[in-house]
């Protein structure tokens, strides 16, 4: 079964600085998709950033980029130039590509909080 | 931006009641999901739902659980008998297709079973 470890319940970063936040992955699949989601104090979650492990490319959206390290089975993602908006929950998610689940396995969240 | 609804967004049920969460999945989107997060927890996987069927569920979607699209805009769960582990946030998603389409997340039904 595939499992999503993100190893920083909280991390803290100044405003307009960098941070990055870990997220490693267990799987036998080859095909798959990796999701960074945000989840602020009202709660709804939003997509932040999406990438196709076929894709060597790491996904860029913004100031939000993530490093895919497939061999590795590591996907994290950089905030740059960091905002007090970012200030949030961020959920990093597995999905397989195989089409015969659709279901996303979340890790446990960190907490990034942006200081002023 | 088209968003996912939840109704309601409180929600306190004395155990043994039976309880309806509702959704408004995004109008163009095939693909609808319910996820639960218990407080410090993971967000969960419950069920998923297409073409009028479930296509998957977990199992902790058991038979105190039911999903229902009574309609051509709503998405339902239903928890028949509630106990008190059932107290959560649920989440309902839609998605456009299965193909890497992100599933997007409404704002949550925060359940409280007394």
């Amino acid at each position: 079964a595939q499992t999503v470890t993100q190893s920083q319940p909280e991390m803290s970063v100044q405003e307009a600085e960098t941070v990055t936040l870990s997220c490693t992955y267990d799987t036998s699949e080859s095909d798959y998709y990796l999701f960074w989601y945000k989840q602020p104090p009202s709660r709804q979650m939003i997509l932040v950033i999406r990438q196709e492990a076929y894709k060597q490319q790491n996904a860029t959206e913004n100031r939000f980029s993530v490093n895919f390290q497939k061999a590795a089975k590591s996907f994290s993602l950089k905030i740059s130039d960091s905002q007090l908006g970012d200030a949030a929950m961020y959920f990093c998610a597995y999905r397989s590509g195989l089409g015969a689940t659709n279901k996303l396995i979340f890790g446990t969240g960190t907490l990034l909080a942006v200081q002023p | 931006e088209p968003e996912v609804t939840q109704t309601p967004s409180h929600q306190v049920t004395q155990m043994g009641q039976e309880v309806i969460l509702r959704c408004v999945p995004i109008s163009n989107h095939l693909y609808f999901y319910w996820y639960r997060q218990i407080l410090g927890q993971k967000v969960e996987f419950l069920v998923s739902f297409y073409n009028n069927e479930i296509s998957e569920k977990s199992e902790i979607f058991d038979d105190q659980f039911s999903v229902e699209r009574p309609d051509g805009s709503n998405f339902t769960l239903k928890i028949r008998s509630t106990k008190l582990e059932d107290s959560a946030m649920y989440f309902c998603a839609s998605s456009e297709g299965t193909m890497g389409q992100p599933q997007h997340f409404g704002d949550g039904t925060r359940l409280s079973i007394l």
